[in-house]
């Protein structure tokens, strides 16, 4: 057990439908990091923030955003879903934002478009 | 591109035998490199990790792995497998904040 959380585990919608994705950090982490795991883009990394503050930004769609709150926890949110959103969605945390932080990953959201 | 390439997709190992997993890597300065291990409906679990300093590094789990310079590697090796090991590994290396990850090698373990 990482220390990260994430829920739902599972989400089944249709296409067209908008979700929120939840992550709580490890005890102390300040950064959170999203990535999305799929057959065939393979582990991409979607977004981070840091202590509430958006900090690096990947292969992330204007259809995706996200936030951090005060408490540390992020929400994902994907909106106009498509097929091709089906995928497992990961978040990451660790302390800091240095290179040499360790990520420590949840056990993800399986999210199936239909 | 500066990133990491896992030439095998797929390796299948007897129990009990050892285990070797190449990961190449592409990067100008010096590399952090990470070996992750996600097991079938699970999370990713980190294994070992390599900043700077002793080149070779261990990890939980009985696996290690070996920092080359020269060839621009990170290889994991593990002496001797357990059925438990089946797994799809991920070498990654940090990108900016980032972690770039390979395609990934899944490991079947026969009996």
């Amino acid at each position: 057990d990482s220390g990260v959380t994430q829920t739902p585990k599972h989400l089944i919608t249709a296409t067209g439908q908008r979700v929120t994705l939840r992550c709580s950090p490890r005890s102390g982490d300040l950064s959170v990091y999203w990535y999305q795991q799929s057959l065939d883009q393979g582990l991409q990394f979607l977004i981070q923030y840091y202590n509430g503050e958006e900090r690096a930004k990947g292969n992330i769609l204007e259809r995706f955003s996200a936030q951090q709150f005060p408490d540390l926890h992020s929400e994902l949110n994907l909106s106009s879903l498509e097929l091709g959103d089906s995928a497992l969605y990961f978040c990451a945390s660790s302390v800091d934002q240095g290179r040499t932080d360790t990520q420590y990953f949840g056990p993800g959201t399986r999210l199936t478009v239909l | 591109a500066q990133s990491v390439t896992q030439p095998d997709i797929h390796i299948t190992v007897s129990e009990g035998a050892s285990l070797e997993l190449r990961c190449n890597y592409s990067y100008g300065a010096t590399p952090y490199l990470f070996w992750y291990v996600q097991s079938p409906g699970q999370g990713l679990q980190l294994l070992l990790k390599y900043f700077s300093g002793d080149t070779l590094v261990q990890g939980i789990k009985g696996f290690e792995a070996e920092f080359k310079r020269s060839q621009s590697s990170f290889n994991l090796r593990k002496p001797s497998v357990h059925w438990s090991d089946a797994a799809e590994y991920f070498c990654a290396v940090v990108l900016d904040y980032k972690l770039s990850f390979g395609a990934g090698t899944t490991v079947t373990v026969r009996a």
